[in-house]
């Protein structure tokens, strides 16, 4: 079975510094690893994926993600925060397609919160 | 070109109601997929469907049931509500054809159940 995990309830960063965001999976096969954030009573808005190539991804809203095969890590980050980032953050992975469609697993979600 | 369309926004329904959501998908995509949200939790796969068949299934009891229509609409139905059934259902859709099998999907704002 897949699944994800999101070590940190919440992060705190001040504004203008350096965010990580911590995933880790597990999954049979390639990993299909995917970043969404969701704003309050709103639904979840695409950020990144990694698919395969270049380890770190680039995504909306000047967010990036690296991939690390032999720590099972999807990390999510940005070099500069803004107030505006503070939202809720799930990392999701789907196993490889073997003929059959996989599902997509979600994290338990990580709250980002920007501090002015 | 309107995104992810969901309805109602909020639905309160009592203990062994009935109620049906809805989902219009994004122009152009093929596949609908719904997952619950229950408060403080990532989103859990229900199900998905493609070409009007449910082509894969989550941990979801039978009382949870859907369909697909020709213009790609779809609807979940979940009979005998109890208690825990409470939670956002969120609505995703995505192009999922062959080599295209990993692309992201785009949710809807999703419906707020409440069940007394």
């Amino acid at each position: 079975a897949q699944s994800v995990a999101q070590p940190e309830d919440q992060v705190n960063v001040a504004e203008g510094n350096p965010l990580t965001v911590k995933c880790t999976y597990s999954v049979s096969g390639n990993p299909y690893l995917f970043w969404y954030v969701q704003y309050p009573n709103r639904g979840l808005q695409f950020l990144l994926k990694y698919i395969t190539g270049d380890n770190l991804v680039k995504g909306s809203y000047g967010f990036e993600a690296e991939f690390n095969k032999s720590q099972t890590s999807f990390h999510l980050k940005k070099p500069s925060a803004l107030v505006s980032d503070s939202a809720l953050y799930f990392c999701a992975v789907r196993g490889e397609n073997s003929g059959g469609y996989q599902k997509v697993t979600f994290g338990i979600g990580t709250k980002l919160q920007v501090i002015p | 070109d309107a995104g992810v369309t969901q309805s109602p926004t909020h639905l309160i329904k009592t203990r062994g109601q009935q109620v049906t959501l809805r989902c219009s998908p994004k122009s152009g995509h093929d596949t609908v997929s719904w997952y619950q949200q229950a408060l403080g939790q990532g989103p859990q796969f229900i199900f998905q469907y493609y070409e009007e068949e449910e082509r894969q299934r989550g941990n979801f009891p039978d009382r949870f049931s859907g369909h697909q229509f020709p213009n790609y609409s779809s609807e979940l139905n979940v009979n005998a509500l109890l208690l825990g059934d409470s939670a956002l259902y969120l609505c995703a859709s995505s192009l999922d054809t062959g080599t295209n099998a990993y692309n992201e999907q785009f949710f809807g704002p999703g419906t707020r159940l409440t069940v007394l």
